[in-house]
């Protein structure tokens, strides 16, 4: 079973809003990390949070992890049309592989 | 530097025939990581190589798979007698170690099995 999950399946929003993804997961975890994906080849690293932090950001992004409630969300803000892609969730529990979800996929309208 | 590359990016064969797909990782990465994405989802795990260690080979979904590294470089990822239910788009992947660290993704290869 996928052990991260993302949340919505997809979202269209205007060029300018912001756009939150949520990730829940089961186990416990070692870190988070979000992954965007453009026309279903080669992932990008976006940012990477570990399970002793609670926020961190980088430009537009930023991702906030509740190890209590097993979730994490990822904010971009002013969106662009750029930014339209698929971004994935990703679970490492020491394990060294990571567990991906289903993925949401993003549609910013210029 | 370079980035994780991958070959061929796409490639088409006939059920039946064996395919190798390979995969160039980052220099000096010692971790090195193959998943597979079926249409409109998630990445599968299949297979991770961390140095001379064994590798965990725990993700492959059934015998026809396999895969080899030649020391902290390239690996190759073998499907025989392949099947319709093989076509995904294989992704590799390397970090500087295993687990906890962030993974570089190559672009991937686009299989499809007529």
């Amino acid at each position: 079973s996928q052990q991260g999950e993302e949340d919505p399946q997809a979202l269209s929003i205007q060029e300018g809003e912001n756009a939150t993804m949520n990730c829940s997961y089961k186990t416990s975890i070692n870190n988070l990390q979000w992954y965007r994906q453009n026309s279903g080849r080669g992932l990008v690293h976006l940012i990477l949070i570990r399970s002793n932090e609670r926020e961190k950001h980088s430009g537009r992004l930023r991702v906030t992890l509740d190890t209590s409630k097993k979730s994490s969300s990822l904010l971009i803000t002013a969106s662009r049309a750029a930014d339209t892609a698929s971004y994935f969730c990703a679970t490492d529990d020491s394990g060294s592989r990571l567990t991906f979800g289903e993925g949401t996929q993003l549609t910013v309208n210029p | 530097g370079a980035g994780v590359s991958q070959s061929p990016s796409n490639k088409v064969t006939e059920k039946g025939k064996d395919v190798e797909l390979r995969c160039d990782p980052i220099s000096g990465h010692t971790a090195l990581y193959w998943y597979r994405q079926r249409l409109g989802q998630g990445l599968e795990f299949l297979i991770y190589f961390q140095g001379n260690s064994a590798p965990d080979k725990s993700g492959l979904p059934s015998d026809r798979f396999s895969a080899e590294r030649t020391g902290e470089s390239v690996s190759t990822l073998t499907i025989q007698r392949t099947q319709q239910e093989d076509s995904a788009v294989y992704l590799c992947a390397s970090s500087l170690v295993a687990s906890g660290e962030s993974q570089y993704f190559g672009p991937g290869t686009r299989l499809t099995v007529l």
